[in-house]
């Protein structure tokens, strides 16, 4: 079946430091992989995609690369800023469904 | 920008009580779907739907739980019974399609308490 793992949180770094959160997968197939984020008091927002081996989903800043070999999709920041503390969660979605399949989610909190 | 909404954002409720936890996805989607996250776990599919029929759900979707599209806009979830294992927070979202790479757009949530 499908899994996602990612780190575990919260994750506590100073502003304009470099951000790693790691994600690895366990899925049939190729599937999408995604990096959602949630704000406070929010919903999941889409931060980035990538559809198949090699791409680089960014967005705002935050990049993560789809590696197949690895099975992994690392969210990278090279600069945080305290507006991005948030929890952000990885998943994936195989193709032809519409079901994604989360991971727990990591807390990122930035401070001045 | 157009967003899903979710009503109530806390609830609170006894055991063995109904409860339905009211969304309202962005106005021309026509994919909806409930996922859950118990405190501490990951994020859960629940169910799909599409054309007023259930196209997805996984194995937590069980007889208690019940989706309904009651008019234009609303789209709930009913829990008929509930157990303090429900206790999470329910989120829902919405595409305009599915089955690609489209997006689901996710609403802020309501936190269900079970006591």
């Amino acid at each position: 079946g499908n899994s996602v793992t990612q780190m575990e949180g919260p994750v506590t770094l100073s502003e304009e430091a470099f951000l790693t959160i790691n994600c690895t997968y366990t899925a049939t197939g190729y599937p999408s992989l995604f990096w959602y984020v949630q704000y406070p008091g929010e919903g999941l927002q889409l931060l980035l995609k990538a559809t198949k081996a090699d791409d680089k989903g960014s967005n705002k800043g935050f990049e993560a690369t789809y590696r197949k070999e690895t099975t992994s999709f690392h969210l990278e920041k090279g600069s945080v800023q305290v507006s991005d503390s948030a929890v952000y969660f990885c998943a994936l979605r195989n193709s032809g469904y519409s079901t994604l399949t989360f991971g727990k989610g990591t807390m990122l909190l930035v401070s001045p | 920008e157009p967003e899903v909404t979710q009503t109530p954002s806390h609830q609170v409720t006894q055991m063995g009580q109904e409860v339905i936890l009211r969304c309202v996805p962005i106005s021309n989607h026509l994919y909806f779907y409930w996922y859950r996250q118990i405190l501490g776990q990951k994020v859960e599919f629940l169910v799909s739907f599409y054309n007023n029929e259930i196209s997805e759900k996984s194995e937590i979707f069980d007889d208690q739980f019940s989706v309904e599209r009651p008019d234009g806009s609303n789209f709930t979830l009913k829990i008929r019974s509930t157990k303090l294992e429900d206790s999470a927070m329910y989120f829902c979202a919405s595409s305009e399609r599915t089955g690609g790479l489209e997006t689901q757009y996710f609403g802020p949530g309501t936190r269900l308490l079970v006591l």
